[in-house]
């Protein structure tokens, strides 16, 4: 039983258009993550949310916008997807905030074209 | 933004062969220390949350050791072996208890049989 799973694991569209990455973890963690690995393979956080609530917000385009409907699920809105944006994006959820280790997903690879 | 380095970049070692590499961080306002390890293909794995200078944590083979005074972490292997090859990552949180992991680039180590 996957403890975090996204959806989709491969997502292949043009430019322009929207799309969205779902999340959802069942380790009835507090606090959510989504991370972005970057062309030089860094692993870069770009959001978190801790029940529900956004505490981490890096500078990202604001043609990202996470929803987190409940605290098991952390989704992924991108806007006007650009060739720029094709990389692999990671959730992930850790118990609570503070010292303590995250669980990733298995990540998205999203291709823009 | 937290300078984080990890060395060396790579490692190819024998099966076998007992190993270490380094993580450096900035000393000063030091909350945490995770290690993860990140096969190919597949997603993070937490290994180790260090938070006390002196800390020492073990898991099988793998163990870490933490100096927060000087700022720097090593994880040793012992006996490698080939499904100890994937990427080494250390990230010390910025920001302290939101747990916004800073990744370094990591230490790919590839144990040949």
């Amino acid at each position: 039983d996957t403890a975090v799973s996204q959806t989709p694991k491969y997502l292949v569209t043009q430019m322009g258009n929207d799309k969205s990455i779902k999340c959802e973890q069942n380790l009835g963690h507090d606090t959510m993550y989504w991370y972005k690995q970057d062309s030089k393979k860094f692993l870069k956080i770009m959001f978190s949310y801790n029940n529900k609530e956004l505490i981490i917000n890096e500078t990202v385009p604001n043609r990202f916008s996470p929803k987190s409907p409940d605290k098991a699920h952390l989704n992924l809105h991108i806007n006007s997807l650009e060739l720029g944006d094709s990389a692999v994006y990671f959730c992930a959820s850790s118990p609570r905030t503070g010292a303590t280790e995250a669980f990733f997903g298995q990540g998205t690879r999203l291709t823009v074209v | 933004i937290l300078n984080v380095e990890q060395s060396p970049q790579s490692l190819h070692v024998q099966e076998g062969d007992s190993t270490n590499f380094t993580c450096s961080f900035p000393s000063s306002n030091f909350y945490a220390l995770h290690w993860y390890r990140w096969e190919t293909a597949k997603s993070p794995e937490a290994l180790f949350v260090m938070t006390l200078n002196g800390d020492e944590k073990k898991k099988g083979r793998i163990s870490a050791t933490l100096n927060t005074k000087e700022g720097y972490s090593y994880l040793y292997i012992k006996g490698s072996q080939p499904e100890d090859s994937a990427t080494y990552l250390c990230a010390p949180p910025q920001g302290g208890a939101t747990n916004k992991l800073i990744f370094g680039t990591g230490t790919l180590l590839a144990v040949q049989p």
